[in-house]
C-alpha cells in the first residue's frame, strides 16, 4: 500500500532532550516535507527536500533540524526541543520535485513538557 | 501575518444548506490547492487549480479560481454530516518549491 508513514505517532518528553521524529514513504517520492499544524495558524511547512541531500528551510525552521541520506526518508530532529514546540507535526511527499499533490502522513503528536 | 486568509474561521449548519468558504491574499499563486482533514489524520487533496477563473466540481463540492489568482472558494451544495472537517487552501509561488496553507476552515453539519 503506498503511504507516508511517521513514528511515534504520540510523544512526550521534558525541555532539553534531544529527540527524532522519523518520516517514509515508500512511493519513490522526490519531494517530502515537514509541517507543524497549531490551532488557529493552519500547517506551516518546517523544512522540506527536493530530493536526496538537497533540504531547505520553510517557514518556521528555527529549532529543527532535518537529513534526507535517502529518498524514502526524511527525519526531522529536534537538538533541544522546547514547550513552544508542543504540535502536531505532519510529513508530507509527492512525486515531482515540488510540493503539487502532496501526500500527507497520519501526523505526530508531540508534547514537550 | 497569514499569506493566505480562509474566512470564516467556523462554520456550522444544518444538513441540506449550501455554503461557501473563502481563501483570499494580496499575492498571485500559480495554483491554488484545497484540502480535507479529519480528526487524527493528515490533510488529504481535494482539488488543485491552476488557471485564473477556473472553475472545478467535484460532486456537490465546486472550487473556483480567482480571475487574478489570489483567491479563492470552495462552494458545497446541500452539505451533508459527512462534509464536516477542516477544510484547508494552500497555495504554490511561482517558484514552485514551497507550500502555504490557509489557517483553515471547521465545517460541522448537524443532521
Amino acid at each position: 500500500e503506498a503511504q507516508v508513514t511517521q513514528n511515534p505517532r504520540y510523544l512526550i518528553t521534558v525541555t532539553g532532550k534531544k529527540l527524532t521524529v522519523t518520516c517514509s514513504q515508500n512511493m519513490n517520492h522526490e519531494y517530502m516535507s515537514w509541517y507543524r499544524q497549531d490551532p488557529g495558524l493552519g500547517l506551516r511547512q518546517i523544512y522540506y527536500s527536493m530530493n536526496v541531500e538537497v533540504t531547505d528551510k520553510g517557514d518556521v525552521p528555527e529549532g529543527y533540524k532535518v537529513s534526507r541520506k535517502e529518498k524514502r526518508n526524511f527525519p526531522l530532529i529536534l537538538e533541544s526541543p522546547s514547550p513552544n514546540q508542543t504540535s502536531l507535526y505532519f510529513c508530507a511527499s509527492s512525486l515531482f520535485a515540488s510540493p503539487e499533490t502532496q501526500y500527507f502522513g497520519p501526523g505526530t503528536r508531540l508534547l514537550v513538557l | 501575518t497569514q499569506l493566505l486568509e480562509q474566512s470564516p474561521q467556523f462554520l456550522s449548519i444544518q444538513e441540506g444548506e449550501n455554503l461557501t468558504v473563502y481563501c483570499n491574499s494580496s499575492s498571485v499563486f500559480s495554483s491554488l490547492q484545497w484540502y480535507r482533514q479529519e480528526p487524527g489524520e493528515g490533510p488529504v487533496l481535494l482539488v488543485t487549480v491552476v488557471t485564473g477563473g477556473e472553475v472545478k466540481k467535484l460532486k456537490r463540492l465546486t472550487f473556483q479560481f480567482g480571475d487574478a489568482r489570489k483567491d479563492s472558494s470552495l462552494h458545497i451544495t446541500a452539505a451533508q454530516p459527512g462534509d464536516t472537517g477542516l477544510y484547508l487552501c494552500a497555495g504554490i509561488k511561482a517558484s514552485g518549491s514551497r507550500l502555504t496553507f490557509g489557517e483553515g476552515t471547521q465545517l460541522t453539519v448537524n443532521p
